[in-house]
């Protein structure tokens, strides 16, 4: 069965720490790993995207890993910021025209 | 940047009426937009495929009768929640796929900011 876990569930840091997110996936044949931002009542706004030949990717204080061989990824946030507090979703595509398999996401709390 | 949004941003309305949610691409063309819903705290739970042109595909445990979807054109996907009732109340949310790669290669989806229905 295809499936994404996450962790933390939550996770509270301080102002200007770093702080890394873990996603673990079974979902097969592999296409592409997302890591979202979701804010409270928006939608997720992308973050990353990597196939299976990237094994890291960044977009200024956000930093994922991809190991397609243990089938793990993580969201490494560098200096947070109060406006980091969001969840955090990450998002694996199968090959073909197959359902995005979504994680239940992390919610982070950036706190002064 | 691709751009989808959705119209409208929030809606209240009485037990029994429907309430319609527009979706567009604005900046690409999607011959394939989603529908999710999102309860609090929860992920997003896939609805329906909305493909332009054809019937939607319903997931499992979606009533298409009350969920109805129509996707008129590349650039527009409705979902019209009929005779709505508190429990229909939640977080909605569409994408759109670039299929065409026109903003991006990696045939992504990208979503809307959300619509809030609450029914009373």
């Amino acid at each position: 069965k295809n499936q994404v876990e996450q962790s933390p569930q939550s996770l509270i840091i301080l102002e200007g720490k770093n702080c890394t997110l873990q996603c673990n996936y079974t979902v097969s044949p592999f296409s592409n790993l997302r890591w979202y931002k979701q804010d409270t009542g928006r939608g997720p706004v992308s973050l990353t995207i990597m196939t299976f030949s990237e094994n890291t990717k960044s977009n200024g204080r956000y930093t994922a890993t991809l190991d397609a061989d243990t089938k793990q990824s993580s969201l490494h946030i560098t200096a947070s910021q109060l406006s980091d507090s969001a969840s955090y979703i990450c998002v694996v595509s199968a090959q073909g025209n197959t359902p995005l398999v979504f994680g239940k996401g992390t919610r982070l709390s950036v706190i002064a | 940047g691709a751009v989808v949004s959705q119209h409208p941003s929030w809606v209240i309305c009485k037990s029994g009426t429907s309430v319609k949610i527009e979706c567009r691409s604005l900046d690409f063309q999607a011959t394939t937009m989603f529908w999710y819903r999102q309860f609090p705290k929860q992920s997003l739970m896939l609805m329906a495929t909305s493909n332009e042109g054809s019937k939607a595909t319903y997931e499992q445990g979606v009533e298409k009768d009350k969920f109805l979807i129509n996707h008129a054109s590349l650039t527009l996907s409705t979902l019209t929640v009929t005779s709505a009732h508190p429990e229909d109340s939640s977080f909605y949310i569409c994408s759109a796929r670039d299929s065409r790669g026109s903003v991006s290669s990696y045939n992504e989806q990208f979503f809307g900011p959300g619509t809030r229905l609450t029914v009373l």
